[in-house]
């Protein structure tokens, strides 16, 4: 059963558009929700990550919008660049579970120049 | 600067050997480490989590006894796949935690395995 599910699969955006990609949880449990980005061979690193108590959270180019009521959070690339064409995944942990991260099944982000 | 390490950072051996990956935390306490497996265009997959000097806790349908995972020190944890098989090869990840450092999730580099 995926417990956090991310949409699209694939996304394509000319270079200084916006790239959204968005997760949907289900286990009410969840109190923190971080993106990751992937490079091809590298380990995923943390790019940014909200708790449910705000709405949105801003760093840079890069925003995380949530909404508690509905079970979901997306990730904004403002002015996307070349060079931000990874495989971003949402996740989701329940500090009081182990720390387990559960994943979503990634999003392939290629910006065109 | 890079804060968990893995090494090697690519490896390729015949089938029936056994490769062991190191983890090591750099600045930090590693209190939790968690071993996971990617394969191409996949998302990860948890394969266990270890506790510094506890027994790991794996993940359903990961063999305890291929995928033997040590976690003797605070800074140091290794994988060592047994009996290697080509099905093995794969990407492997580990994540560092420690006191008070949950939110930081810091993930090594990664290692490529590959059993010819």
């Amino acid at each position: 059963q995926q417990q956090v599910k991310q949409s699209p699969q694939s996304l394509i955006v000319q270079k200084g558009g916006i790239s959204i990609i968005n997760c949907a949880y289900e286990n009410t449990a969840f109190d923190y929700f971080p993106w990751y980005q992937q490079f091809p061979g590298k380990g995923p690193a943390l790019l940014i990550a909200i708790r449910p108590d705000v709405s949105e959270k801003k760093e840079g180019r890069f925003t995380i919008s949530f909404n508690k009521s509905a079970k979901q959070f997306s990730l904004h690339i403002m002015d996307s660049q070349p060079g931000d064409s990874a495989t971003y995944f949402c996740a989701a942990l329940n500090a009081g579970n182990n720390r387990k991260l559960i994943w979503g099944l990634g999003t392939s982000l290629a910006v065109n120049p | 600067g890079a804060v968990v390490s893995q090494h090697p950072s690519w490896v390729i051996c015949k089938s029936g050997t056994s490769v062991k990956i190191e983890c090591r935390s750099l600045d930090f306490q590693a209190t939790t480490m968690f071993w996971y497996r990617q394969f191409p265009k996949q998302s990860l997959m948890l394969m266990a989590t270890s506790n510094e000097g506890s027994k790991a806790t794996y993940e359903q349908g990961v063999e305890k006894d291929k995928f033997l995972i040590n976690h003797a020190s605070l800074t140091l944890s290794t994988l060592t796949v047994t009996s290697a098989h080509p099905e093995d090869s794969s990407f492997y990840i580990c994540r560092a935690t420690g006191p008070g450092r949950w939110e930081t999730q810091y993930f090594g580099p990664g290692t490529r395995l590959l059993v010819l």
